[in-house]
């Protein structure tokens, strides 16, 4: 299947401090990509959506300007969170889907832990 | 949006067939069914998806009724790597460029020795 990759895998910040997360599609286009938030022995929740050259489009409840979201290539997506506070610690999982293809490719996800 | 149920967990004995269940009795005729695993502390992996035929890849079989109200997803000799949490997803939006996945609470397979 596709290659979707992250980085950081892991970071630790200290609270009001903000972080950036970065998505790639390694081996093929992604004109849409997700951001995904999971906490443990929980479910992903589909934080928001974004297509290239677009603004974002946010899961009710999910704070855009505490999550800014940049897609501004077809092989790259950014999560950054702003000023963050102890409750964002979480796994961040981005995913990518291709011009032609159905199928949603996943990311190894990012841990964050902020202190 | 069509919605899923699954069963919370299941056992397998190592090298057996594990069939994995799925209900999605309100999907809609262009809506695909997509299964997922996720391994502790990992990004989802993508196993296989199907409209209306039941499809095979080199990782599982899945078998979708006729109806389309339901669907079973069946690794054919689990492993002990197999162990993972299993999402059943009907995608939203249903064309090839358009929808979301929204991930349920899965199934939890445990092979065991």
């Amino acid at each position: 299947g596709a290659v979707v990759s992250q980085h950081p895998s892991r970071v630790i910040c200290k609270s009001g401090t903000s972080v950036k997360i970065e998505c790639r599609s390694l081996d093929f286009q992604a004109t849409t990509m997700f951001w995904y938030r999971q906490f443990p022995k929980q479910s992903l929740m589909l934080m928001a959506t974004s297509n290239e050259g677009s603004k974002a489009t946010y899961e009710q409840g999910v704070e855009k300007d505490k999550f800014l979201i940049n897609h501004a290539s077809l092989t790259l997506s950014t999560l950054t969170v702003t000023s963050a506070h102890p409750e964002d610690s979480s796994f961040y999982i981005c995913s990518a889907r291709g011009l032609v293809g159905e199928t949603q490719y996943f990311g190894p996800g990012t841990r964050l832990l902020v202190l | 949006d069509a919605k899923t149920t699954q069963p919370p967990s299941m056992d397998c004995a190592e090298g057996r067939a594990a069939n994995l269940p799925c209900n999605h009795s309100t999907i809609s005729g262009n809506e695909y069914v997509y299964w997922y695993r996720q391994i502790h502390s990992q990004g989802p992996q993508y196993i296989i998806h199907g409209l209306k035929n039941n499809e095979t890849n080199e990782m599982a079989s899945l078998i979708i009724t006729e109806d389309r109200k339901s669907s079973t997803l069946i690794l054919p000799h689990a492993t002990l790597r197999d162990t993972a949490v299993y999402y059943c997803i009907v995608r939203v939006g249903g064309s090839s460029n358009t929808g979301k996945l929204i991930f349920g609470q899965g199934t939890t397979l445990q092979v065991k020795p």
